[in-house]
């Protein structure tokens, strides 16, 4: 089952501009992780913000993580449109360490 | 990082044949694998959890003698799609997570995906 939900759903943006998509779940964690998908591909892990963590940058990401409100954001600046994909946050959940996906985010970058 | 490799990338086959997906860890060993269904433009539903060396554990509603899993090594684990139908089409993706790295506070490394085409 879905860990959360990711809004927006879809995001359009110019090449240049930030590009912000954030994720609510359910359950305590340990971490949160983030991943892209190019359209018809596996997932390529991004950043992983663990709980005792409230930002994290690598590059041109910044993730943000609020364990209060069960929520997180990733950042995305100065986009291109190699950009262009499909975000998901995940969670780790069960006793096997599964990675549960929220609803991700299609972000379009246009040049 | 590490490499999964996922084969085949995409197969079509005709409705009660069987298929069967590879997913193989190239540089690293997995004791677990996991393997993923994901409908077009929607989030990936996990469908079990691989174990090397024992059974699979199946997520709810999902059919375990259809979906046939093999872990016979630390580096491979099989998906067989017993009996296709064209409500199994879809794309299975498969992950894995270094042995060496511990069991759970570090990324994933996923297959390039499996497209499944049941005609």
């Amino acid at each position: 089952s879905q860990q959360g939900e990711e809004d927006p759903q879809a995001l359009s943006i110019q090449e240049g501009e930030n590009a912000t998509m954030n994720c609510s779940y359910k359950t305590s964690i340990n971490n949160l992780q983030w991943y892209r998908q190019n359209s018809g591909r596996g997932l390529v892990h991004l950043i992983l913000i663990r709980s005792n963590e409230r930002e994290k940058h690598s590059g041109r990401l910044r993730v943000t993580l609020d364990t209060s409100k069960k929520s997180s954001s990733l950042l995305i600046t100065a986009s291109r449109a190699a950009d262009t994909a499909s975000y998901f946050c995940a969670t780790l959940s069960g006793s096997a360490r599964q990675l549960t996906f929220g609803s991700g985010t299609q972000l379009t970058v246009l040049p | 990082g590490a490499v999964v490799s996922q084969h085949p990338s995409w197969v079509i086959c005709k409705s009660g044949t069987s298929v069967k997906i590879e997913c193989r860890s190239l540089d690293f060993q997995a004791t677990t694998m996991f393997w993923y269904r994901q409908f077009p433009k929607q989030s990936l539903m996990l469908m079990a959890t691989s174990n090397e060396g024992s059974k699979a554990t199946y997520e709810q509603g999902v059919e375990k003698d259809k979906f046939l899993i093999n872990h016979a090594s630390l580096t491979l684990s099989t998906l067989t799609v017993t009996s296709a139908h064209p409500e199994d089409s879809s794309f299975y993706i498969c992950s894995a997570r270094d042995r060496q790295r511990g069991s759970g506070n570090t990324e994933a490394f996923f297959g390039q995906g499996t497209r499944l085409t049941v005609v």
